[in-house]
């Protein structure tokens, strides 16, 4: 079956320095790939995704390449900021499935 | 934006009693949503797909008689927790998924239920 693995968090740094949060994936065929992010208080809201291998999604200054050779999809910005602080998802689903599966999340934390 | 809400945004109830939890798609309509739980330091697990005007498709392990959902309208679907114990308590959460095709499901704020 399906299943996703992220770092374990909480992770914490500083304004400006270089984030990367692990994402690692089992599944069948070839999935679509997403990161989701939940500010405090709030739902989850997509962040970015990538439907094929190489592909790079990017939004808000975030980036995860889509790396069918080692079964990653890394998230990656290279300067956080405060406002940048939340819990983030990392999940998949597969073509013309709607099922999605998810991490199990990674807070983040930025201090000023 | 894409908005769904979830009402209520907490709820304490008895044990033995039920629960209803409603998931709304503000402005947009959806054919499908789907109902998620989550536990502390956990991820979210699928309980259960809904589409509208049909019966819902419930995840291995998951009571569709304790769990009840229904999804009456293109804009609303409702997850009832029947008899809830204490185990049930948790933060369910809701998404939706446009019917124009996407494959975006946009996601409520969470139901955190507890069981006394």
């Amino acid at each position: 079956g399906n299943s996703v693995t992220q770092m374990e968090g909480p992770v914490t740094l500083s304004e400006e320095a270089f984030l990367t949060i692990n994402c690692t994936y089992t599944a069948t065929g070839y999935p679509s790939l997403f990161w989701y992010v939940q500010y405090p208080g709030e739902g989850l809201q997509l962040l970015l995704k990538a439907t094929k291998a190489d592909d790079k999604g990017s939004n808000k200054g975030f980036e995860a390449t889509y790396r069918k050779e080692t079964t990653s999809f890394h998230l990656e910005k290279g300067s956080v900021q405060v406002s940048d602080s939340a819990v983030y998802f990392c999940a998949l689903s597969n073509f013309g499935n709607e099922k999605l599966t998810f991490g199990t999340g990674t807070r983040l934390t930025i201090i000023p | 934006g894409a908005v769904v809400s979830q009402h209520p945004s907490r709820v304490i109830c008895k044990s033995g009693t039920s629960v209803k939890i409603e998931c709304r798609s503000l402005d947009f309509q959806a054919t499908t949503m789907f109902w998620y739980r989550q536990f502390p330091k956990k991820s979210l697990m699928l309980m259960a797909t809904s589409n509208e005007g049909s019966k819902a498709t419930y995840e291995q392990g998951v009571e569709k008689d304790k769990f009840l959902i229904n999804h009456a309208s293109l804009t609303l679907s409702t997850l009832t927790v029947t008899s809830a114990h204490p185990e049930d308590s948790s933060f369910y959460i809701c998404s939706a998924r446009d019917r124009r095709g996407t494959d975006t499901q946009y996601f409520g704020p969470g139901t955190r239920l507890t069981v006394l």
